[in-house]
């Protein structure tokens, strides 16, 4: 089934931009979804169809996706920030069309 | 506003079936484009997709749970209800329910959660 790679962490100083990329397989042809999540709490979707943002989501979280990479960028960041972040598709290239979600990035506000 | 909330038991022994119960508000599973799905996450682990229903009655399901699960839908109570059979203590997690954006893939409202753990 398809497989979506984060990197394990990403630490960043305040004010500073942090990547958190998500690999797959010719990822750039499908759509990809970012999810914030902090201790304890539900989701939050932060970037859906790779770089649109739900209304409430600040300007400094965007996204972008080519190739076998998808990216989310979070500009200016702040100890607000600090989070797990997971990427998500729909997988329909298979017999089994279904959702996945990415290995997850905590992302560390130093 | 769109909320759901989960609803079930806290604690499962091994071999029994959970049954889970995803409440909503905000929205009809009747309209066309909706779909509601059920996300796991076990403790300090990825979320983990497990099934989602659609507006119209198709349904999805992890290709590698697929055997264990069954997802349905009360209309009229505004209830989605995943079963898994076969609880073992690696299913212990948080069992989340989530609306899906009416155009694309992505969940964009989701439930508090409800914490399920496995154990004799």
């Amino acid at each position: 089934s398809y497989v979506l790679t984060q990197p394990p962490s990403v630490s960043v100083a305040p004010g500073q931009t942090a990547r958190i990329t998500c690999g797959g397989n010719n990822i750039g042809s499908k759509s990809v979804h970012w999810y914030q999540q902090k201790p304890g709490q539900a989701p939050v979707l932060v970037v859906y169809d790779d770089s649109d943002r739900p209304s409430g989501i600040p300007e400094r979280f965007s996204g972008s996706n080519s190739g076998n990479t998808a990216t989310l960028t979070i500009s200016r960041v702040e100890a607000g920030d600090e989070a797990d972040y997971y990427c998500q598709v729909w997988d329909s290239s298979s017999d089994h069309r279904h959702y996945v979600f990415g290995t997850g990035t905590k992302v560390t506000v130093l | 506003q769109i909320t759901l909330k989960e609803s079930g038991p806290t604690l499962v022994k091994p071999t029994q079936t959970l049954t889970l119960t995803c409440t909503f508000s905000g929205f009809s599973l009747s309209t066309s484009g909706v779909g509601v799905g059920w996300i796991r996450q076990p403790p300090g682990k990825a979320l983990e997709w497990l099934a989602l229903i659609y507006w119209n009655g198709d349904k999805r399901y992890s290709p590698s749970l697929k055997s264990r699960l069954t997802i349905t839908k009360d209309t009229s109570k505004n209830q989605v209800v995943l079963t898994m059979t076969n609880m073992n203590p690696v299913d212990t997690a948080t069992y989340y329910c989530a609306h899906k954006l009416l155009r694309g893939f992505a969940f964009d409202i989701w439930g508090q959660g409800t914490m399920v753990t496995v154990s004799s």
